[in-house]
């Protein structure tokens, strides 16, 4: 079983839907999940950061936690064109200089 | 607002060359990696170097693969006789904090194609 498994995509849906992206992984120790975003031949940029199980909102973007599912979600709300792009979905443990974990990415289109 | 820097953005070089990527990291952080991502495929950790020494490497990370910071501000990685599966791009990330406990902040990228 692969460490953290992602929906490659693409997902298309239309401007002002509910967008759900969603991770599993297999290492019970990941204690840190993150969401980041990737434009076309950039680099990955943070959004969304939470710890442990639980949820986090910010703005129209929210992250989920399910540890005991091993299962974390991003959210967005009110999708936007500028919303295109891929998510990847990352994790890592609380030990000191341990690598962070990236899914393998969404490819998400938002269709105007 | 401070930014991780790569150069070149763009390499192509001839099957066993060595190239030399470079990332000037964000000046207050302490821990540096690198990732590669092939076309179409997940971002992968290389290897992540603090306080001067490498911290953790992947199995992709072999003898062909060096790292160096030669100053107080760049942070090189050397591929020493590229192969054709070296074709990439090479993302330098870094953070104030190690492992998940801080954001990691990444650069453009350079793409290496190696024909």
């Amino acid at each position: 079983q692969k460490e953290v498994e992602q929906d490659p995509g693409p997902l298309s849906v239309p401007e002002g839907a509910i967008v759900s992206l969603n991770c599993t992984y297999s290492n019970s120790a990941f204690q840190y999940f993150m969401w980041y975003r990737q434009y076309s031949r950039k680099g990955p940029e943070l959004l969304m950061y939470t710890y442990s199980s639980g949820n986090k909102e910010d703005g129209r973007f929210t992250a989920q936690v399910d540890k005991s599912s091993k299962y974390i979600s991003l959210f967005i709300r009110d999708s936007q064109p500028s919303d295109s792009a891929t998510y990847l979905c990352a994790m890592s443990t609380m030990n000191r200089d341990d690598k962070i974990i990236f899914g393998k990415g969404t490819r998400l289109h938002i269709l105007p | 607002e401070p930014e991780v820097t790569q150069t070149p953005s763009h390499q192509v070089t001839q099957m066993g060359q060595e190239v030399i990527l470079r990332c000037v990291p964000i000046s207050n952080h302490l821990y540096f990696y690198w990732y590669r991502q092939i076309l179409g495929q997940k971002v992968e950790f290389l290897v992540s170097f603090y306080n001067n020494e490498i911290s953790e490497k992947s199995e992709i990370f072999d003898d062909q693969f060096s790292v160096e910071r030669p100053d107080g501000s760049n942070f090189t990685l050397k591929i020493r006789s590229t192969k054709l599966e070296d074709s990439a791009m090479y993302f330098c990330a870094s953070t104030e904090s190690s492992g998940g406990a801080g954001e990691l902040f990444f650069g453009e990228g350079s793409r290496l194609t190696v024909l």
